[in-house]
This record gives C-alpha cells, sequence and structure tokens, in this order.
C-alpha cells in the first residue's frame, strides 16, 4: 500500500538557518505530493503542492521537487523565522480502489515538528 | 464565516456521555472528511463523504457515528467512548476526491477529552 516517510522531529534551528525536511514517498501509481503545515492550535492547511515529476512547488519561501527517481518530496527554505514554527506533514494522493469505484483518498505522513528560536 | 468551521472547539465527556461534533464547509465543497489525530500517530482517516453518501469508512469503532445531512453539513455522534479516543479531531473539505490533485482544506479541530 501507499506510505509517507518524514524526519522524525523535532527540529531545532535558530532564525534564518536553512532547512530541509526529508519526505519519501512509495505508491502503487503516479501520485500527487503536498506539503501542509499546522499551526499550535489550528487544523492542516495546504503550503504547496506537485502532481507531476520534476515540478517544483513554492510558497511562503519554502520548496520542494518531486523526484520520481528517487520518491522523494523534500521540503526546503533558504532562511526560517520564529512564525515558520509549527508542525510540517508531507502527502500523497493516489488512486486506491474502494467498493464504489476508485478514489484519490490521501496518505499523510507523521509529522515534523519545526521549532526555530531567535 | 469562511472556509470550514468546527464545534465546539474543546469537548470533555465521560464515558457514558453522549454527544456530536459538528463541521461546517463553506467552499461549495462536494467531499467531507473525519480525521483523529492523536499524539505522536499518523493522521487516521476515519470516514469520507462524497455527495452526502459515505464511501469510506476506515474500520472506525461503532461508537462513532458520522452523519452528513448535506454537502455542508457534517457530524460525529459519540457514545460510550473510551479513554483512547480522546485526541484532536478535524474536519476536512475537498472540491472533488476523484481528482488526485485537490488539496483538503481542514478546520480547526475539536480537541476531546474522555473521562
Amino acid at each position: 500500500g501507499d506510505s509517507v516517510t518524514q524526519m522524525e522531529g523535532p527540529v531545532t534551528l535558530s532564525e534564518e538557518a536553512c532547512l530541509t525536511i526529508n519526505c519519501t514517498y512509495t505508491a502503487t501509481g503516479y501520485p500527487s505530493l503536498f506539503w501542509y503545515v499546522q499551526y499550535p492550535g489550528e487544523g492542516l492547511q495546504l503550503l504547496l503542492k506537485a502532481t507531476k515529476a520534476d515540478d517544483k512547488g513554492s510558497n511562503k519561501g519554502f520548496e520542494a521537487t518531486y523526484r520520481k527517481e528517487t520518491t522523494s518530496f523534500h521540503l526546503e527554505k533558504g532562511s526560517v523565522q520564529v512564525s515558520d514554527s509549527a508542525v510540517y506533514f508531507c502527502a500523497l494522493s493516489d488512486l486506491k480502489p474502494i467498493s464504489s469505484g476508485g478514489s484519490y483518498i490521501p496518505t499523510f505522513g507523521r509529522g515534523t515538528s519545526l521549532i526555530v528560536h531567535p | 464565516e469562511t472556509g470550514v468551521t468546527q464545534t465546539p472547539r474543546h469537548l470533555v465527556m465521560g464515558m457514558t456521555n453522549k454527544k456530536s461534533l459538528k463541521c461546517e464547509q463553506h467552499l461549495g465543497h462536494n467531499a467531507m472528511y473525519w480525521y483523529k489525530q492523536s499524539a505522536k500517530k499518523p493522521l487516521e482517516l476515519m470516514f469520507v463523504y462524497s455527495l452526502e453518501e459515505r464511501v469510506e469508512n476506515n474500520s472506525v469503532p461503532s461508537r462513532f457515528s458520522p452523519e452528513c445531512p448535506n454537502s455542508s453539513h457534517l457530524f460525529l455522534h459519540l457514545h460510550t467512548l473510551q479513554p483512547e479516543d480522546s485526541a484532536l479531531y478535524l474536519c476536512a473539505s475537498s472540491q472533488d476526491w476523484t481528482s488526485g490533485t485537490d488539496e483538503q482544506y481542514f478546520g480547526p479541530g475539536t480537541r476531546l477529552t474522555v473521562t
């Protein structure tokens, strides 16, 4: 079945440091890939996505490139801020057979907590 | 109200109580989802509704009972819960669950504590 593996946290950085959060996946089909972010006390919100190989998703200074050959979608940011402190979830959406047909039900990683100190 | 709203935001209930969680989406989406988020565990998909019809139920215990009266509203009815059911319950919606490129929009969640 499909799965998403993220690096364990917490990741602790000083402000303006570089960030990389690793994400690898296994999928039976050709999935779309997503990064969601969850700020304290809130639900998840989409950060960026990529729908085909070599696509680069970007938003708020974060980037991730869909690497089909390495089945990876690592999240990067060149200079983090205190306000980036949150939990980051990698996810994929792949076609799954269900009793009434096919569906694209997402699979989420366990989440990686990022703590940025001033 | 915009986006996905959930009420209540916090709920404490005893194991013999009956309560309901409510979710409303103001986005005109066709699919709605319930997730359970527990500490140090992956996000668990519980139920999926598409156009008010339940299309996925991930082997959730019968003490959780979903209801989707229309495409904008989703309920989770709770009865005789166990302490291990304490978690953050998240509602989400998406435009079209048959599209693999659509993202999900999440509500802020209901923090449930079972005593």
